[in-house]
């Protein structure tokens, strides 16, 4: 079962406009939510964070807008450049089933293309 | 400091035959996590391990295990290798294992193939 939703799987977006992508998620223990970047051939990197005590998180062209009604959550890439080329990843800590601490549970993630 | 390093970067292997692949935790760094990340898909918790000793295990079969060392180094094995353990095994490190919030950094990975 898919703890967090991620959508789109692809993202093609000109350089220069807003790079939108969305997770889901269901468990309301949830208590921080972090996105990942990664790069072909590298290992993903915490790009930026929020937890649920805040609605929307900037740094610098990077927002993550946060809706606790609705579990979900999003991030924004202002002004996107061929650099922000990527596959980028929601997650959330959770404890897996056996485990004893916090592990992070992936989104499928998203395809970024950004073209000149 | 330097990041997490992961050992080695490519590694084809024919199915039955096992697999070492190792990690070495940025410096401070005591808790080790493995994950798998199958082409197209997000990471997988298979692992973690904090002061030498198994914190937590993914939903994973016993082929495989891994092992910390007393310098937070670690190692995952991978017994009677099939076709479907082909994927990017990466390490993650963090300073504690309790916290939700503590910060994993990720290593670039060991991509294994197996034919």
């Amino acid at each position: 079962q898919q703890q967090v939703k991620q959508s789109p799987q692809s993202l093609i977006v000109q350089k220069g406009g807003i790079s939108i992508i969305n997770c889901a998620y269901e468990n309301t223990a949830f208590d921080y939510f972090p996105w990942y970047q990664q790069f072909p051939g590298k290992g993903p990197a915490l790009l930026i964070a929020i937890r649920p005590d805040v609605s929307e998180k900037k740094e610098g062209r990077f927002t993550i807008s946060f809706n606790k009604s609705a579990k979900q959550f999003s991030l924004h890439i202002m002004d996107s450049q061929p650099g922000d080329s990527a596959t980028y990843f929601c997650a959330a800590p959770m404890i897996p089933s056996g485990a004893g601490s916090y592990q992070l549970t992936f989104g499928k993630g998203t395809k970024l293309s950004v073209i000149p | 400091d330097a990041g997490v390093t992961q050992s080695p970067t490519h590694l084809i292997k024919t199915r039955g035959q096992h697999v070492t692949l190792r990690c070495s935790p940025i410096s401070g760094h005591k808790s080790v996590s493995w994950y798998q990340q199958v082409l197209g898909q997000g990471p997988q918790f298979i692992f973690q391990y904090y002061e030498k000793e198994e914190r937590g295990r993914g939903n994973f079969p016993d082929r495989f295990s891994a092992r910390q060392f007393p310098n937070y180094s670690s190692e995952l094995n991978v017994n009677a290798l099939l076709l479907g353990d082909s994927a990017l095994y990466l390490c993650a490190a963090r300073r504690s294992w309790e916290s939700s919030t503590d910060t994993q950094y990720f290593g670039p990975g060991t991509r294994l193939t197996v034919l």
